[in-house]
């Protein structure tokens, strides 16, 4: 069963505005780390946020954690055509297993 | 620097049939692991291993093997491909022992197709 959920599965915008994904998941976590993905290609790393950490920055990324709600959402500014990919959240917990989430679709519309 | 590098690229295999994925990193990471990832399931833990010599089993581990000799190479054998085994495989990498909590490096995919 996956760990991570992303909602919602898929996400039109048009290009300038905001794009928010959430992430919930199960069991306690030592981070969490979104990565994204265009099409026909390996999943890159964006950025992570520690259990202790409740936000963080990188460019036009925010990320969020409530681990009272055991959540994450990822915050894209100001998108991008480029920004279209699909986007996952990814969890550890004890061990050494990183557990991804479902994805959601971000199509970007200019 | 190449990253992690995936071979082929491309796949199609008949039922029963076994082959081997190849991954290949350059970056000196202790932590490699693969993933398979189908429509509406996301990535699935196959196999991970935390250095050379040391693996151990993911999420869906049956109907594959694998073997870490090198800190290099961590290729997947699929022992008799099934039509269940279509999917595109990813393999990661990343620095560290505790290499779950670091960000991963994935190479680009293989396609493979099960007749």
């Amino acid at each position: 069963s996956q760990q991570g959920e992303e909602d919602p599965q898929a996400l039109s915008i048009q290009e300038g505005e905001n794009a928010t994904m959430n992430c919930s998941y199960k069991t306690s976590i030592n981070n969490l780390q979104w990565y994204r993905q265009n099409s026909g290609r390996g999943l890159v790393h964006l950025i992570l946020i520690r259990s202790n950490e409740r936000e963080k920055h990188s460019g036009r990324l925010r990320v969020t954690l409530d681990t009272s709600k055991k959540s994450s959402s990822l915050l894209i500014t100001a998108s991008r055509a480029a920004d279209t990919a699909s986007y996952f959240c990814a969890t550890t917990t004890s061990g050494s297993r990183l557990t991804f989430g479902e994805g959601t679709q971000l199509t970007v519309n200019p | 620097n190449a990253g992690v590098t995936q071979t082929p690229k491309f796949q199609v295999l008949k039922t029963g049939q076994s082959m081997t994925l190849q991954c290949a990193q350059d970056m000196n990471h202790e932590y490699m692991s693969w993933y398979r990832q189908d429509p509406g399931m996301g990535l699935r833990l196959i196999h991970y291993s935390v250095g050379a010599g040391i693996t151990d089993q993911g999420e869906v581990p049956n109907g594959y093997n694998v073997s870490r000799s090198t800190t290099e190479d961590f290729p997947l054998r699929l022992l008799s491909a099934a039509p269940s085994q279509t999917s595109v495989y990813f393999c990661a990498s990343s620095k560290g022992y505790g290499g779950s909590n670091q960000p991963q490096h994935f190479g680009d995919g293989t396609r493979l197709s099960i007749l």
